[in-house]
């Protein structure tokens, strides 16, 4: 069974400093891997995701994230952070196998400081 | 206009009533799913719905039930609310081609007194 586990349930930086969202996951397969932001008052939107291919994968608004087998893990960074990066950040696991279906982590609540 | 709707967007209902939540989408997708969301938890999957006439329980389907009247359109009900129902429920899409990507409502925040 897949499983994903979020290291922070709430993050906290400095406007313009390193962010660093922490995902671990467990998978049978080769796993999908993606990370979802949901905003204030609204649904989840797809920040990026890993498939194939490349490990290190760009998202939009200047996230990115790299998938590392060895350490199952698929961490989400951004170099400056933002005031409007604030919000909560879900990892997320798909077995190809199972359906398409999504196993979310906790999710890792990122707070912006200016 | 947003590509994929939930209706009512907040609710407060009783222990014991019924209560329908409704989700259209435009987007032309063929798969349906229903989370909840509950803080520390993430989402979890309630149903799931391939296409019309599949419907499949999620990982926590005990006391909900669903209904897919057209391509566009899945409800979920809940038969007799009870207040540990009380969450945020989100409504997501996804297409056959492009399965793994799930395009998300703005959810439903239900409250069970």
């Amino acid at each position: 069974a897949q499983s994903v586990t979020q290291l922070g349930s709430h993050v906290s930086v400095s406007e313009g400093a390193l962010v660093l969202l922490r995902c671990n996951y467990s998978s049978s397969v080769p796993p999908y891997l993606f990370w979802y932001v949901q905003y204030p008052n609204q649904g989840l939107q797809l920040l990026l995701k890993y498939t194939t291919g490349a490990t290190l994968v760009k998202g939009i608004n200047g996230f990115e994230a790299e998938f590392k087998k060895s350490e199952t893990s698929f961490h989400l960074t951004k170099p400056s952070a933002h005031m409007s990066d604030a919000a909560e950040y879900f990892c997320a696991v798909s077995e190809g196998n199972a359906g398409n279906m999504l196993t979310f982590g906790g999710g890792t609540r990122l707070m912006v400081k200016p | 206009d947003a590509d994929v709707t939930q209706t009512p967007r907040n609710r407060i209902t009783k222990t014991g009533k019924r209560i329908m939540l409704e989700c259209s989408q435009t987007k032309g997708h063929d798969r349906m799913y229903w989370y909840r969301q509950d803080p520390g938890l993430g989402l979890r999957l309630i149903y799931y719905s391939f296409d019309v006439k599949d419907i499949n329980k999620g990982e926590i389907s005990d006391g909900y039930s669903v209904s897919r009247q057209a391509q566009a359109k899945f409800s979920l009900s809940l038969e007799s609310a009870i207040p540990n129902q009380t969450a945020l429920y989100f409504c997501a899409t996804s297409a056959g081609t492009n399965r793994y990507e799930q395009y998300f409502g703005p959810g439903t925040r239900l409250t069970v007194t």
